[in-house]
């Protein structure tokens, strides 16, 4: 997707590592966010973050931990990952809030084992 | 790609038919709707959206219903495509929570030709 890169795209990982996602932003948006998805589910939000070092709890946040330090960049980190954060992350970003939606990346495939 | 679909419901179309996926939401102050499509492998895209002040908006061969008495969402596909198979969420902005969406769970649309 234009203006929006994630990675790793796919990653397996051992229960109890620590694992960082990477989103990178070429827009400039203020608004950026993280995402999980599962089967059977929606899109259920992890954290978000509203500027440079603002960032705020989603609804299935528990176990994960974010980082923005530069508008470009917002860090997902999994800091013990355990298997049921097996799961496709994706970030978004938006220029306003939620007018007009948000723009998706492509997704990491994380699978913890 | 990833295996999102698992339980979702289906709808499957003869090509050059219209479609409707349909979505229900639960909170009467949410002020703003989006549909996106999600293919295989990929984020959601940005489809159509609608304001609450709205009942209809209409699209390139996309129309989106609006039904604030029984909260009722939907889209419609006019001649689909088999191009128009995927993955369609509604989202949904709550009053009070801030400048983020709350997604469906998601329909499956098949196209057959």
């Amino acid at each position: 997707d234009a203006g929006i890169t994630q990675s790793p795209r796919h990653k397996v990982t051992e229960t109890g590592t620590p694992v960082t996602l990477r989103c990178h932003q070429t827009e400039n948006h203020r608004y950026m966010y993280w995402y999980r998805q599962d089967p059977g589910h929606g899109l259920r939000l992890i954290h978000y973050s509203y500027g440079v070092k603002d960032t705020d709890k989603g609804e299935v946040s528990d176990g994960y931990s974010v980082s923005r330090s530069k508008t470009e960049d917002f860090l997902l980190t999994l800091e013990s990952a355990t298997s049921s954060q097996t799961s496709v992350y994706f970030c978004a970003i938006s220029e306003n809030g939620v007018n007009y939606g948000y723009t998706f990346g492509s997704g990491t495939r994380l699978t913890v084992v | 790609g990833e295996s999102v679909g698992l339980h979702l419901p289906t709808l499957s179309v003869q090509e050059g038919d219209n479609s409707i996926i349909n979505c229900a939401y639960s909170n009467s102050a949410s002020d703003y709707f989006i549909w996106y499509k999600q293919e295989s492998g990929k984020g959601p895209q940005f489809i159509i959206d609608i304001r609450s002040n709205m009942d209809k908006r209409q699209g390139q061969r996309v129309t989106v219903l609006l039904n604030k008495t029984v909260k009722h969402l939907s889209l419609q596909i006019a001649a689909t495509q088999p191009g128009d198979s995927a993955v369609y969420f509604c989202a949904e902005n709550r009053e009070g929570y801030g400048n983020k969406l709350v997604f469906g769970a998601g329909t499956i649309l098949r196209v057959k030709s």
